[in-house]
């Protein structure tokens, strides 16, 4: 079974910060997921990668297989950047399962 | 933008009592997940369905718990006698047939069993 871990569980920001959020896991994996989760519950998917690096607007994220580690990084924050941030990995099940495996996540706070 | 949607997005009920969670994954999608997230846990697995069948289920999915896509459009959980536990954040998300496709999540039925 996978263990992700996350770090930091918490994390306060000023806005225009540079911020990481990274993620470890156990068990090779297929792809990682990275996540974002409003105040109000609803889960949004921000990228999912097996390799390499992502970019998006102020968002990158990369992962390293062989050190089973990815991280999420925004640049310049914004306040509305709050939110928990949950990486998710999905490892070698069967054929079109793709069960996925979550981190804790990370509360992120940007202050104006 | 496409989405998926739910219903309710709160229910309450007593212990005992069945429920029906209700899921509209995106229309050319054919792979459907529940997951589950008790208030202040991180969210779990439940089981994915594709083809009309389950694919896959977690220790979490035991008898009490049923899935189904009853028509085409919607895909329902089911829990046939709620326990206290049972009280949490239920995500349903799709998932194209071509893999390297991301899941997309709808935003939740809130499930509060006293």
């Amino acid at each position: 079974k996978n263990e992700v871990e996350q770090s930091p569980q918490n994390l306060t920001a000023q806005e225009g910060e540079f911020i990481t959020i990274n993620c470890s896991y156990s068990v090779g994996i297929s792809a990682l997921h990275w996540l974002q989760q409003h105040p109000g519950g609803g889960i949004v998917s921000l990228f999912m990668l097996s390799s390499g690096k992502k970019k998006h607007g102020r968002l990158i994220a990369t992962i390293n297989i062989q050190e089973k580690h990815s991280s999420l990084h925004i640049t310049a924050s914004h306040p509305r950047d709050s939110a928990v941030y949950i990486c998710a990995v999905r490892g070698y099940s069967g054929a079109g399962s793709y069960q996925l495996t979550f981190g804790k996540g990370t509360k992120l706070s940007v202050i104006p | 933008e496409p989405e998926v949607t739910q219903t309710p997005s709160h229910q309450v009920t007593q212990m005992g009592q069945e429920v029906i969670l209700r899921c509209v994954p995106i229309s050319n999608h054919l792979y459907f997940y529940w997951y589950r997230q008790i208030l202040g846990q991180k969210v779990e697995f439940l089981v994915s369905f594709y083809n009309n069948e389950i694919s896959e289920k977690s220790e979490i999915f035991d008898d009490q718990f049923s899935v189904e896509r009853p028509d085409g459009s919607n895909f329902t959980l089911k829990i046939r006698s709620t326990k206290l536990e049972d009280s949490a954040m239920y995500f349903c998300a799709s998932r194209p047939r071509l893999a390297g496709y991301e899941q997309y999540f709808g935003p939740g039925t809130r499930l509060t069993v006293t």
